[in-house]
């Protein structure tokens, strides 16, 4: 496919399980970001990936989050012991410029700890 | 604290009229600004964005207004179309200062468009 695409779509999960949320970029895209939408809230910046590495980790709320990118393509968010205030939804987008102006948002992982 | 404001979580026009959208922010630092439109189960989808240095931009029924010393955006829809309703963000970055290119949002607004 020609966008960005997320997995799960949807992930309802028990308080203290670890989840991972995958993200498929466009292909080319050298910058990755993961953002999080809170209900009723904006968009907010978790982590900012260019290639490999990941220069800009200053969104993520505790060590409990982590992601990774692996070829310059695939990324996984990873949350582990999960709380009820990680319910959001998880978006992923990506960018051909280090800039990031331009980014392509996938469809989002709805995920809710109960 | 947030640097980018919707203050108006929701509008509602009649087909055929304008829609105007507002944003503010607190950052002298932005200087790259977007508009996304977000319907429900998808990802936010680009709409039209403005840079520092321009005061508008337009981009077929979409213009988007900068004004720099009130720290103020806005996004105009004009004819406003059902097909317009959707939730819309703004959204700021750093742009050329900036060594990510991370986009901090606003809350949101979400556009009713009546038939």
């Amino acid at each position: 496919g020609a966008g960005v695409s997320q997995s799960p779509s949807n992930k309802v999960t028990e308080k203290g399980k670890d989840v991972e949320l995958r993200c498929d970029p466009i292909s080319g895209h050298t910058a990755l970001y993961w953002y999080r939408q809170s209900l009723g809230q904006g968009l907010e910046f978790l982590i900012y990936f260019q290639g490999n590495s990941a220069p800009d980790k200053s969104g993520l709320p505790s060590d409990r989050f982590s992601a990774e990118r692996t070829g310059g393509s695939v990324s996984t968010l990873t949350i582990q012991r999960t709380q009820q205030e990680d319910s959001a939804v998880y978006l992923c987008a990506s960018s051909p410029d280090r800039r990031g102006n331009e980014q392509f948002f996938g469809p989002g992982t709805r995920l809710t700890v109960l | 604290d947030q640097q980018v404001k919707q203050n108006s979580p929701s509008l509602s026009v009649q087909e055929g009229r304008i829609s105007i959208l507002n944003c503010d922010y607190t950052n002298s630092m932005f200087d790259y600004f977007l508009w996304y439109k977000k319907y429900p189960a998808e990802g936010p989808t680009f709409l039209i964005s403005i840079s520092s240095i321009k005061d508008k931009n337009e981009d077929g029924r979409f213009t988007v207004f900068l004004n720099k010393s009130a720290k103020h955006l806005s996004l105009h829809i004009v004819p406003s179309q059902p097909g317009d309703s959707a939730v819309y963000f703004c959204a700021a970055s750093a742009g050329v200062r900036s060594n990510t290119g991370k986009l901090i949002f606003g809350q949101g607004t979400t556009l009713q468009v009546k038939p």
